[in-house]
């Protein structure tokens, strides 16, 4: 099962909106309502952003939001603040009931 | 709140094994997916397996098929990652993930337990 395909870095000032981008197949983010976003700081354990696609987790703010379209998905930040600075990673559950993580985005808020 | 502790730092040779642990708290430990996902230095998340203990069921990455070694013990919920024959590209920092058994997301992970394989 190959990596999902993410940009490497992404960038925007305060305020801006950005859109992160996750390629798959039709095995994985083609066949499945099942991508998940997740956030990483530097040092810290990843925590879950957007699951299902589009659904946040409570506490989530509503700046971050999730879409897919055929086999790319999308995480699209909105208002940036300076706190978003970190790494990106998205995942989707595959048709051989396993599940497969993008390369990561390293997100920089100028 | 849902919460998972992982073991300390481990340092082990090449062709050893190593044995992590993540206990549990918060909510019913049986009714989780526990999955373990790593993440070599600098590099991206890399999935390797999961283990569902209600249905007594695992399931690995291909890659690590062979190698990988994922159980649970209910009475400590707790779950352990075994991995055998450790080679130097096996360095990197282990975690640990829960989500309900049928969720198809990571919901909550521990904090990661570095392996490092050297000679």
């Amino acid at each position: 099962q190959s990596a999902l395909t993410q940009p490497a870095s992404v960038s925007g000032s305060p305020g801006q909106s950005i859109t992160i981008s996750c390629t798959g197949t039709s095995d994985d983010i083609g066949d499945y309502n099942y991508v998940s976003w997740y956030q990483q700081h530097p040092g810290r354990a990843p925590k879950l952003m957007i699951y299902d696609v589009s659904k946040r987790p409570s506490g989530i703010s509503n700046r971050f939001s999730g879409s897919k379209s055929g086999n790319t998905a999308s995480l699209t930040i909105s208002g940036l603040q300076a706190e978003d600075e970190a790494d990106y990673y998205c995942s989707s559950y595959t048709r051989t009931s396993t599940w497969v993580f993008g390369g990561g985005a390293k997100l920089t808020v100028l | 709140q849902a919460q998972l502790v992982q073991s300390g730092a481990e340092v082990k040779k090449p062709g050893s094994s190593v044995k992590v642990s993540c206990k549990a708290s918060g909510g019913t430990f049986s009714s989780y997916g526990i999955r373990w996902v790593r993440q070599a230095p600098g590099q991206g998340l890399e999935w390797m397996g999961e283990i569902i203990p209600i249905f007594a069921t695992t399931n690995s990455a291909q890659k690590f098929q062979g190698r990988v070694t994922i159980t649970a013990d209910e009475s400590t919920s707790t779950a352990y990652m075994e991995l055998s024959s450790l080679r130097p590209e096996d360095t990197a920092v282990y975690y640990c993930a829960r989500g309900n058994w049928g969720a198809k997301y990571f919901e909550f992970w521990g904090q990661g337990t570095l392996v490092t394989v050297s000679s």
